[in-house]
């Protein structure tokens, strides 16, 4: 199977700041990569897919990058709504996995 | 409108089965898949498996191979979910995941919280 491994597990940022998770696959995933958003005791939202194309209705700020095994997750200016756990999921794979998780603190 | 509801889980005894429902409504794609995730107290997503809702084919995590049984009904556009038999660490919170096989949109159920416990 597919490890997906998040970096870094968790960070403090301020309102207004520029956010960059990092999500490394074991192996070439090409661009099958999703990007989840999750509050306290809400399902997850799917913000990106495709590495890079934003969901419908996800704001601007957020934003996909990368191919192969290196992706990144921007947001651009951190909003207060923007804090949550973010997890990377590949779709490469019929057996689909997803990474850790990365908390966004407020600093 | 696409609204997904999750129904059965509850307390369930090691050894036991469970079976969660998810019924979509307003779902209008014809080629769908659907994701089973769950979620431990305070732990991270994990992938469970898939169903084509077309093919009928199925994939699942290596580690739930042999209890994990996926199956839809597409006259309902309903999901089912049978994991048996459950162990203390099958204690989760399960959702069901509508995934539009054209645009790849996704639809998240509301989640079914399942404890394992004697």
């Amino acid at each position: 199977d597919i490890q997906m491994t998040q970096s870094p597990s968790s960070l403090s940022a301020s309102v207004g700041d520029r956010v960059t998770i990092t999500c490394r696959a074991s192996q070439s995933v090409s661009s099958s990569l999703n990007w989840y958003q999750q509050k306290p005791g809400k399902a997850p939202k799917h913000l990106i897919y495709g590495a890079s194309t934003l969901q419908r209705g996800v704001p601007s700020r957020f934003s996909g990058s990368g191919s192969g095994t290196d992706f990144t997750l921007t947001i651009s200016s951190l909003q207060p709504e923007d804090f949550a756990i973010y997890y990377c999921q590949q779709t490469y794979s019929s057996v689909r996995s997803f990474g850790q998780g990365t908390k966004v603190e407020i600093k | 409108q696409v609204h997904l509801v999750q129904s059965g889980g509850g307390v369930k005894k090691p050894g036991a089965s469970v079976k969660v429902s998810c019924k979509a409504s307003g779902y209008t794609s014809t080629s769908y898949s659907v994701s089973w995730v769950r979620q431990a107290p305070g732990q991270g997503l994990e992938w469970m498996g898939w169903i084509s809702a077309y093919s009928g084919n199925t994939d699942s995590a290596q580690r739930l191979q042999g209890r994990l049984t996926m199956t839809t009904d597409t006259s309902t556009t309903t999901a089912y979910m049978d994991l048996s038999p459950l162990r203390s660490d099958d204690t989760a919170i399960y959702y069901c995941v509508f995934i539009d096989g054209n645009t790849g949109s996704e639809d998240w159920g509301q989640g079914t919280l399942v404890t394992v416990s004697s």
